[in-house]
């Protein structure tokens, strides 16, 4: 079974400074990817960054990037530069077990939320 | 990407009563999916609806209670029967096109449900 561990309920950081939020990750897989998702309050979930297993290279968005270390299982979210707006809730998920159902299935984390303080 | 209307975008429901949500996208998509969030838990998968075929529901969820549809490749429901409190929640529709390893996916606005 997958398993997605964020163990961080509640961030806060300064504007303009930078932020890492924790993820790790238990799978059998030999193969899999990694999303990152914001959830502001409003509810919708936003996609921010895909880190596969097999890619070498960490994983970047603009003010995203995801520090992957493969061996200890983490996927590391780093937002740089926080701004006002990245104030919401982030999930981490993975895909990695085929569901059977016609796709891959996609486990989420229960979530880390961050605070940006002006 | 897809973008994804879903309506309604919250409701506030008495209990015993359904409720059905829709999920319309802007092009044709294969993989449609359902999803719970109970307040401040993470997304919980309900069931994969691709067109053509019955719901496939995951474990704890049955299709008397979330009965859903899939009519086309642009559109799905589900329905929220008998409601009770414990049924207050997000439920957020979600597509894939190609179900593959590193394919993202794409969310709909969600539907904030309370029931009393």
């Amino acid at each position: 079974a997958q398993k997605i561990t964020q163990t961080q309920p509640g961030m806060f950081v300064q504007e303009k400074e930078a932020v890492t939020l924790d993820c790790t990750y238990d799978t059998s897989d030999q193969s899999y990817g990694l999303f990152w998702y914001k959830q502001p309050s409003s509810g919708e979930m936003i996609f921010l960054i895909y880190q596969g297993s097999y890619d070498e290279q960490n994983a970047t968005e603009g003010r995203y990037s995801l520090n992957f270390q493969k061996a200890r299982k983490s996927a590391n979210l780093v937002i740089s530069a926080s701004q006002l707006g990245d104030s919401a809730m982030y999930f981490c998920a993975m895909r990695s077990a085929y569901s059977g159902a016609g796709s891959y299935q996609l486990t989420f984390g229960k979530g880390t939320k961050l605070s940006v303080i002006p | 990407s897809a973008v994804i209307s879903q309506k309604p975008s919250r409701d506030i429901c008495q209990r015993g009563t359904s409720l059905t949500i829709q999920c319309q996208v802007d092009s044709q998509v294969t993989m449609m999916f359902w999803y719970r969030q109970q307040p401040g838990q993470s997304l919980t998968l309900i069931a994969t609806a691709n067109q053509g075929s019955e719901a496939t529901y995951e474990s704890g969820f049955v299709i008397d209670k979330f009965p859903i549809s899939r009519p086309n490749l642009t559109f799905s429901t589900l329905t929220v029967s008998n409601m009770s409190p414990e049924d207050s929640s997000i439920y957020l529709c979600s597509v894939e096109d190609l179900g593959q390893m590193n394919t993202e996916a794409f969310f709909g606005q969600g539907t904030r449900l309370t029931v009393v």
